[in-house]
């Protein structure tokens, strides 16, 4: 079965500093993968999507990465700030008949002054 | 102020009663979407909904229901055949279930069962 694994242990970052986190899954090719920021007792947050025929995204002080051959994604904040302290899920979008999510569980992020 | 609303934001219930947990979109979109989430869990599918008067199962459907009268409600009802009620809900909306556009999510509904 499709499974996204991401690291379950907290990261913490000094601000200014770069922070990555990794998204690893295995099985199906996705057709999409998608980077969600939630903060406590909140709902997740859409923050950047990329297709699986693209390498690289960025938004302001975000990037994503994407290789579909180690069937993994790389998210990084650069210049990060305290306000980036959250849980950031990833999500993968495949079609099995009709379009499906699977979330990862996240990785905490606490980015310290 | 396009968005979410999911209400109330804590219930509280007695083992054996039926709750009913609310969802609204004014974001005109036709595709909505009931999550669960459990410590240490990624999100999973309770139900979803491409366009009114039409549902399907998501992942962990056992002991939930739904109904889609309205493009703009998605009400969500956990029964006392669920086994393990208390959770984290969410409630999601897209233009379409294709994925691009993604998500957007309600603030959710942290249910207690006793």
């Amino acid at each position: 079965s499709q499974k996204i694994e991401q690291n379950s242990e907290a990261l913490n970052i000094q601000e200014g500093k770069t922070a990555t986190l990794t998204c690893n899954y295995t099985n199906y090719s996705p057709a999409y993968l998608q980077w969600y920021r939630q903060d406590p007792g909140r709902g997740p947050v859409f923050l950047l999507l990329i297709r699986e025929n693209e390498k690289e995204k960025r938004k302001e002080r975000l990037k994503v990465t994407f290789d579909t051959t180690l069937k993994q994604s790389l998210f990084h904040i650069t210049a990060s700030q305290p306000a980036d302290s959250a849980t950031y899920l990833c999500a993968l979008l495949f079609f099995s008949g009709t379009y499906k999510y699977i979330f990862g569980t996240g990785t905490r992020l606490k980015v310290l002054a | 102020d396009g968005g979410i609303t999911q209400s109330p934001k804590y219930l509280f219930r007695k083992e054996g009663q039926n709750v009913t947990l609310s969802c609204e979109q004014n974001l005109n979109h036709d595709a909505m979407y009931w999550y669960r989430q459990d410590p240490g869990q990624g999100l999973r599918l309770i139900y979803y909904s491409q366009i009114v008067n039409d549902f399907q199962k998501g992942d962990i459907a056992e002991g939930y229901s739904v109904s889609r009268e309205k493009k703009e409600s998605f009400p969500l009802t956990v029964t006392s055949a669920q086994k393990n009620p208390t959770a984290f809900y969410l409630c999601a909306s897209s233009i379409s279930v294709a994925g691009d556009p993604p998500l957007h999510f309600g603030n959710g509904t942290r249910l207690t069962v006793t």
